[in-house]
């Protein structure tokens, strides 16, 4: 199936650095959103981004929604253990409609 | 205010039998999407209801099928099950607005 480009695949981390991760895509979008799924659960939305170039802080996370709306990032500050998990973008082309998501990023913080 | 909710949470089937798996979006919301999520995999697109018609398809073979019912609550069906029909899989609703999904905790299905 149709997917975005997402990177890293994983992190490891020590407890209190910066992480950043992105996606690209071939295809524009209307709306980047980006997800965080702990195991065992759904994804949970983090940060939703509708305008090319828009930067959204939701706490510690930071997303921006790519000029050319064909990427995105999101960075994590001051990680701690309880942001282990799985991270997903996601694009949107119209409103409503089927999310393509992004391979995952998956977060492990050492405390 | 409750969220999507997903029954039942793990499913055994043999293979060559039929899965159903239900979804209730949360209230207000019109739309309805299913997704599966192979282990290690990212989520793929099976289905989107909304008010009631099937609005848009994943790549999935026909013998995935749902429905939606008047008060917006959802079912998946899975036909002729095979093993590689072994996956998480996801609900999840929104108003049909630019404020993206909520998803439900999903349904753990194993064939074997």
């Amino acid at each position: 199936g149709q997917q975005l480009n997402q990177s890293p695949q994983s992190m490891f981390i020590q407890e209190g650095e910066d992480v950043s991760m992105n996606c690209t895509s071939s295809s524009i979008f209307n709306t980047w959103l980006w997800y965080k799924q702990d195991p065992g659960e759904g994804p949970v939305l983090l940060i939703a981004l509708y305008k090319a170039g828009e930067l959204t802080s939701n706490g510690r996370l930071t997303a921006q929604f790519g000029i050319t709306r064909k990427d995105s990032f999101l960075n994590i500050s001051a990680s701690i253990p309880s942001d282990v998990g799985i991270y997903f973008c996601a694009g949107q082309l119209g409103q409503g409609g089927k999310l393509i998501f992004g391979q995952g990023t998956e977060l492990s913080v050492k405390p | 205010e409750a969220g999507v909710t997903q029954s039942p949470t793990h499913l055994i089937k043999t293979r060559g039998q039929q899965a159903t798996l239900r979804c209730s979006p949360i209230s207000g919301h019109t739309s309805v999407y299913w997704y599966q999520q192979a282990l290690g995999l990212g989520l793929q697109f099976l289905l989107w209801y909304d008010e009631g018609e099937e609005r848009n398809r994943g790549n999935f073979p026909p013998r995935f099928s749902g429905r939606q019912f008047p008060n917006y609550s959802s079912e998946l069906n899975v036909n002729a099950l095979e093993l590689e029909d072994s996956a998480l899989y996801l609900c999840a609703s929104s108003l049909q607005s630019r404020d993206g999904y909520t998803f439900g905790s999903g349904t753990r299905l194993t064939v074997v």
